[in-house]
């Protein structure tokens, strides 16, 4: 069965960085886009970013381009996001989300059950 | 402000059927596929309909979607109390080079 397990939220200052990781499982991880989805506090679900299969396409909202990077080691089968300068409003579950295909971008059949960021002083 | 427009609740009784709307422009629905996903209360999301109108392996017929123009509409039949949920619909927009979500839909089963 398709696993993803995400990890590494927690509490972080503003303006400091954390770096979430996504393990996948039971599914040939190179052959799908991953992104990462997430949602605040009694809120609505936000995307964040997408990386293709290989790892060549990125994409992001423009909420968070020019401060998070999405990567993927496909020799680990694990997905990253790592933010920096992270503002209050960043604060929200995470999700890791699975796509249907390598370049997938917006149709995403598998999620993780989030890791939560929360950005406060 | 979501880019793609749902009514915050809608609600039926068991049984019954209802339709949840989700609103956009050319440049997201006009253009693109539209999923749809499900969120019971305190859990992640789960796909229903992709590409408009296609069920994942495993969620039963009593769950459709519909694409007309700039709209895309899902619904669902035979409600039960364990539909009630957060419904979103999401696609691609074009112009914002994103994915974009509707604000959401709640579901209460009477």
């Amino acid at each position: 069965e398709v696993q993803l397990l995400e990890s590494g939220g927690g509490l972080v200052q503003p303006g400091g960085s954390l770096r979430l990781s996504c393990a996948a499982s039971a599914f040939t991880f190179s052959s799908y886009a991953m992104s990462w989805v997430r949602q605040a506090p009694g809120k609505g679900l936000e995307w964040v970013s997408t990386i293709s299969g290989s790892g060549a396409g990125t994409y992001y909202a423009g909420s968070v381009k020019g401060r998070f990077t999405i990567s993927r080691d496909n020799s680990k089968n694990t997905l990253y996001l790592q933010m920096s300068s992270l503002r209050a409003e960043d604060t929200a579950l995470f999700y890791c989300a699975k796509g249907i295909g390598a370049a997938d971008l917006s149709n995403f059949d598998y999620w993780g059950q989030g890791t939560l960021v929360t950005v406060s002083s | 402000q979501s880019v793609l427009t749902q009514p915050p609740s809608v609600s039926a009784a068991p049984g019954q059927k209802v339709t949840i709307s989700c609103f956009g422009s050319s440049s997201n629905i006009g253009n693109n596929y539209v999923s749809w996903y499900q969120q019971l209360p305190g859990t992640a999301p789960k796909l229903l309909i992709y590409d408009n109108n296609k069920r994942p392996s495993g969620i039963p017929d009593r769950f459709s979607g519909s694409k007309s123009g700039t709209s895309a509409t899902l619904g669902i039949t035979g409600l039960q109390t364990g539909d009630e949920a957060d419904y979103y619909c999401g696609t691609w927009d074009s112009s914002l080079s994103a994915v974009v979500f509707g604000g959401g839909t709640k579901l209460t089963v009477l």
